[in-house]
């Protein structure tokens, strides 16, 4: 089945501590995005890559990190510099090749920090 | 500033049709207009888009009003399963930064029996 995961679905740090989290997509998709999601609220744009080894800032990249040095995967590094990480993480793609650019999401990553 | 508002809750009888309307009033000529929904703690999964003409797929209508300042999604018979929140986004295309989606914060629809 194509899709894409991220891993894992529930994750604890303590304050101050780096964490990365995982995002795999074997839709051949070109573009990846990592969102995030506090409650009650709509997803806001961490970081966005449109081809391997290249990506930008999205609205609030502030304390987060990436890299896409392969197509199917683009992990996302909550770093100790942001300041309220514990949130709802969402990983996406979109395939440009219909013209739709649907964006397809995983099932998120809920990160709590203490 | 936010490019899409709309109204955070919306009740809607069963069989009935839901209207969820959103706002987009400094969308640009070339900006499109996205719907997707949300199950609680789930990826947002899409519905339909549309630029300025109306649309109709298999699960929802999308109308744009002619100044493309705000939209209407329609659920035609809508189910409990349609419960979920709904978001309206406009998705916006740099010229060299690849696509950028907003999203609002979201309608949450319940279908009530």
């Amino acid at each position: 089945d194509g899709g894409i995961t991220q891993s894992p679905k529930y994750l604890f740090r303590k304050e101050g501590q780096n964490v990365t989290l995982s995002c795999e997509q074997n839709l051949n998709h070109d573009a990846m995005y990592w969102y995030r999601q506090d409650p009650g609220q709509g997803l806001r744009l961490i970081y966005y890559s449109q081809i391997v080894n290249d990506f930008q800032k999205g609205d609030i990249a502030e304390g987060y990190s990436v890299s896409r040095e392969k197509k199917e995967s683009f992990p996302l590094t909550v770093t100790s510099a942001q300041k309220n990480p514990t949130a709802f993480y969402l990983c996406a793609s979109i395939g440009q090749e219909t013209g739709r650019y649907e964006q397809y999401f995983g099932p998120g990553t809920r990160l709590t920090v203490t | 500033d936010a490019k899409t508002t709309q109204p955070p809750s919306m009740d809607c009888a069963e069989g009935r049709a839901a209207n969820l309307p959103c706002n987009h009033s400094t969308i640009s000529g070339n900006e499109y207009v996205y719907w997707y929904r949300q199950i609680h703690s789930q990826g947002p999964q899409y519905i339909i888009h549309g630029l300025k003409n109306n649309e109709t797929n298999e699960m929802a209508s999308l109308i744009i009003t002619e100044d493309r300042k705000s939209s209407t999604l329609i659920l035609p018979h809508a189910t409990l399963r349609d419960t979920a929140v709904y978001y309206c986004i406009v998705r916006v295309k740099g010229r060299n930064t690849g696509n950028q989606f907003y999203f609002g914060t979201g309608t949450s629809l319940t279908v009530i029996p």
